[in-house]
């Protein structure tokens, strides 16, 4: 079974500051990646997605995240945080027809 | 225009009621979804259907009932509501599914807090 784990509950950076979020992955195969964003009140949107080839992938936003098979990771960074970037951020693995969602990061920016 | 669009958008119902909740997508996707993200946030599939198929059914009470009139809509109907069924309830869309295809990325709607009171 496909499983996420987002270690993180809650993060605060400071505003011009580098982000790090971590998610951690448990499949059998090849994953298929994901780290969808969720502002208040909002629906999520993709930021990125990895299938396969490059294993750094930017994304939207100034985002880019990292594939690491030897870590089973794909942590999403940011090199300058912005007042924006607060909202909840989720890591996803797909396949068959689903993804599963990590618990979600918070991420609180300080002025 | 919205890509996936659900209505309504806020729901406040008393106990033991019936409700629906109603997700269109103009992306002309075969794959959709409905997902519930409970007060702690976490988000968790509760149905997937292709091509109005049910392919998924994350162990859903049966008082959940989905209904695909076509591969563009993807209802959910709600039997005798009780308090924890208050969440916020997402439909999403993706391209194809199915178990030996690329599996891409979901397609959200905006959500429907559903508050049982």
């Amino acid at each position: 079974a496909q499983s996420v784990t987002q270690p993180d509950i809650h993060i605060t950076v400071s505003e011009g500051a580098s982000l790090e979020l971590r998610c951690n992955y448990s499949y059998g195969a090849t994953p298929y990646l994901f780290w969808y964003v969720q502002s208040p009140g909002q629906g999520l949107q993709l930021l990125l997605k990895y299938f396969s080839g490059d294993t750094l992938v930017q994304g939207i936003k100034g985002f880019e995240a990292e594939f690491k098979r030897s870590q089973s990771s794909f942590n999403l960074r940011k090199p300058s945080v912005h007042w924006s970037d607060a909202a909840e951020y989720f890591c996803a693995v797909g396949s068959a027809g689903k993804s599963t969602f990590g618990d979600g990061t918070t991420l609180t920016v300080k002025p | 225009d919205t890509a996936v669009s659900q209505t309504p958008k806020y729901l406040v119902t008393q106990m033991g009621n019936d409700k629906s909740i109603k997700c269109e997508q103009n992306l002309g996707h075969d794959t959709m979804y409905w997902y519930k993200q409970d007060s702690k946030k976490f988000l968790k599939i509760m149905f997937s259907y292709n091509n109005k198929e049910l392919i998924i059914n994350e162990t859903v009470p049966n008082r959940f009932s989905p209904k695909s009139p076509d591969k563009a809509h993807l209802n959910l109907h709600i039997n005798s509501l009780e308090l924890g069924d208050s969440a916020v309830y997402f439909c999403a869309s993706s391209p194809r599914s199915n178990p030996t295809s690329l599996n891409t990325e979901a397609f959200f709607g905006q959500g429907t807090r559903l508050t049982v009171v």
